[in-house]
């Protein structure tokens, strides 16, 4: 079975650094694309980046480039999403989704990360 | 690269057909075969429910459907249930030259 879960929630200050993880298993986690999605309180999906753990190739949406980082060690089947100094906007649900292999779809979710940055 | 166009909400009663649009550009919705749905419940993650604009997940029922005419594609929920109240987003592939993927602004589906 399919599975990707992340981890837990987050609270953390304005300035400070996080790095919120996704673990995949029951497939070959370096075959298939895993991203980053942002939900804010109330709002839509907005697509963050995408990464392949097969060779880490790291691909930003232009809204989030230089904002994040997006890692993967495929060693452990864990995808990473990474701040260096949060701010009270980052705050949000992040999910992590595997994309089919196609490539054009995501096909499984995690749970989500609800990440709260305030003071 | 602007989110997709969708209506905030439509509504129909149990056992109605609803159908949900989402328009973008020939960068886009009109430029590839790669138009997806996804379901997503308060609270919850999102739901794969239609993928290469018109294939269905193993799991998914046939009530849903969707299709793509242009720069415009379209999700159809036909006999409408009471579990199928949820928000829907349309995403498509937007080419490697830009990101690759842009979801749309969200639908709100209720069953009255």
């Amino acid at each position: 079975e399919v599975q990707l879960v992340q981890s837990g929630a987050e609270v953390k200050k304005p300035g400070e650094s996080l790095k919120i993880s996704c673990k995949g298993s029951g497939y070959s986690f370096t075959s298939y694309w895993i991203g980053w999605v942002r939900q804010m309180p109330g709002k839509g999906l907005e697509w963050m980046g995408i990464i392949y753990p097969g060779d880490s190739d790291t691909r930003y949406s232009p809204s989030f480039q230089g904002q994040v980082t997006i890692s993967a060690d495929k060693s452990i089947s864990t995808a990473y999403l990474q701040w260096s100094s949060l701010k009270a906007s980052d705050t949000a649900m992040y999910y992590c989704a595997r994309l089919k292999s196609s490539g054009a779809a995501a096909d499984y979710w995690g749970q989500g990360t609800l990440v709260t940055v305030s003071s | 690269q602007s989110a997709l166009t969708q209506p905030r909400s439509v509504s129909g009663s149990p056992g109605q057909s609803v159908t949900i649009s989402c328009t973008g550009t020939s960068s886009d919705v009109g430029g590839y075969n790669y138009v997806s749905w996804y379901q997503q419940h308060p609270g919850k993650a999102p739901k794969l429910m239609i993928y290469d604009v018109s294939k269905r997940p193993s799991g998914v029922p046939d009530r849903f459907s969707g299709s793509k005419s242009g720069n415009t594609a379209s999700l159809t929920i036909s006999g409408l249930q009471a579990e199928d109240e949820a928000d829907y987003y349309c995403c498509s592939y937007a080419g490697s030259y830009t990101f690759f993927y842009v979801f749309g602004t969200g639908t709100k589906v209720t069953v009255l």
